[in-house]
């Protein structure tokens, strides 16, 4: 039973770029969170997508945005990237509905110069 | 407002010692509490949660935590740590009510282990 996979494990981008990271969902769950996680800091939540839609967003720009698929999967884009963008992206994918707990990609790592 | 906080950035602990890190929570309703643990270089795998019930919740990997309201703390135990036990541990808050859907995580807490 494949967990959730993110693809790719690391990107090199420069400043003004865009940049799509993927995320396949594991095999049942429906809903699917991206984080991203600063050096040395915790994760911090993006956006949740379900049945295609985004349906909560933390406190980031809209330069950050996304799209999920028929099949459960999502892409997270990053538009005009800056080197604070700079961090591990985490993709969560769970049940919906409240008291689901969410399990975590190896995250893709993304470096902008 | 929501937040998680994990006081100790940095804990050292010998092999065979046992180990307490801190979680201490702010929410306004009873939480849905999770300890994670991340290895270098990969995501975040589940320890163990807490919604209900028992206040004193097991997890994999012989790691425990105890529930305390009065104290707003969620405390992370082990009785005997392992070398492997080495990463970066994450307490965070889960939602508890349909209409939000965040998960709120602390700033970690590394664990180093002393052989």
């Amino acid at each position: 039973d494949a967990g959730v996979t993110q693809s790719p494990t690391h990107l090199i981008k420069t400043r003004g770029q865009q940049v799509t990271l993927r995320c396949s969902p594991k095999s049942g769950h429906d809903t699917v969170s991206w984080y991203q996680q600063a050096l040395g800091q915790g994760p911090q939540f993006i956006f949740q997508y379900y049945e295609e839609e985004e349906r909560q967003r933390g406190n980031f720009p809209d330069r950050f945005s996304g799209h999920q698929f028929p099949n459960y999967s999502s892409e997270l884009n990053v538009n005009a990237l800056l080197l604070g963008d700079s961090a591990l992206y985490l993709c969560a994918s769970s049940l919906s509905g409240v008291h689901q707990p969410q399990h975590f990609g190896d995250g893709t790592r993304l470096s902008i110069l | 407002a929501q937040s998680v906080t994990q006081p100790d950035i940095h804990i050292t602990v010998s092999e065979g010692a046992s180990l307490e890190l801190r979680c201490n929570y702010s929410y306004g309703a009873t939480p849905y509490l999770f300890w994670y643990v991340q290895s270098p270089g990969q995501g975040l795998q589940l320890l163990l949660k807490y919604f209900s019930g028992d206040t004193l919740v097991q997890g994999i990997k012989g790691f425990e935590a105890e529930f305390k309201r009065s104290q707003s703390s969620f405390n992370l135990r082990k009785p005997s740590v392992h070398w492997s036990d080495a990463a970066e541990y994450f307490c965070a808050v889960g939602p508890t009510t349909s209409g939000t859907y965040k998960y709120i995580f602390g700033t970690g807490t590394r664990l180093k282990v002393l052989a």
